[in-house]
């Protein structure tokens, strides 16, 4: 079945830029979505399409996929970006829905 | 305002039976596909199943198949996830969330909004 990587931990400084990486076989191929969770709360779309925005999700937070890997980029760091981020696609070999392992995003 | 409330969740014993609910407000749930998610204590996230508007398609991780199955009645704005023969491993919270975009064909969406989530145990 289809696996996606994700790394398990990523650390950046406050205003400096994050990325998240997530890789598959082909995901450029794949619409990729990215979830934001923070501890205790139920998960929140961050970015959608491989690099659209929902309302209400900060421009700082952008998202690109090409080849074998998609990156959730967030600029400007700030404490409140601390939390575990997912990356999701749909598998249509398997008719499964993916989810990455998570990412924590440390703010140091 | 949208929202999505999760229930029936709770302790239950090996070989036992749930069967969890949504309700859903804000939107007219027959538009849209919907979905159950899950999280085990400190794990991440994992897909259990998916339902299509009308409830014609449906699919199920295969960890599952054959023991949950997933529901909606439309009319009273809620979904239903029915989990038989519960194991251990089926410890988490369970998220209940809307699909993709309204009046799509596809499984093949994004999450949004979620639930606040129940808890199954799963121990004797």
């Amino acid at each position: 079945s289809y696996v996606l990587t994700q790394p398990p931990s990523v650390s950046v400084a406050p205003g400096k830029t994050a990325r998240i990486t997530c890789g598959g076989n082909n995901i450029g191929t794949k619409s990729v979505h990215w979830y934001q969770q923070k501890p205790g709360q139920a998960p929140v779309l961050v970015i959608y399409y491989d690099s659209d925005r929902p309302s209400g999700i900060p421009e700082r937070f952008s998202g690109s996929n090409s080849g074998n890997t998609a990156t959730l980029t967030i600029s400007r760091v700030e404490a409140g970006d601390e939390a575990d981020y997912y990356c999701q696609v749909w598998d249509s070999s398997s008719d499964h829905l993916i989810f990455g392992a998570g990412t924590k995003l440390t703010v140091l | 305002e949208v929202q999505l409330v999760e229930s029936g969740g709770g302790l239950v014993q090996p070989g036992g039976s749930l069967r969890l609910s949504c309700a859903v407000s804000g939107f007219p749930l027959s538009s849209y596909w919907m979905t159950w998610v899950r999280q085990a204590p400190g794990k991440g996230l994992e897909w259990v199943a998916n339902i299509k508007q009308d409830g014609s398609d449906k699919y199920h991780v295969d960890s599952v198949k054959g023991r949950f199955t997933i529901s909606r009645d439309n009319a009273k704005n809620s979904l239903y996830l029915q989990m038989n023969s519960l194991r251990a491993e089926d410890t988490a919270v369970y998220y209940c969330a809307r699909q993709g975009i309204a009046g799509t064909k596809t499984p093949n969406g994004w999450f949004d909004p979620w639930g606040q989530g129940t808890l199954v145990t799963v121990s004797s």
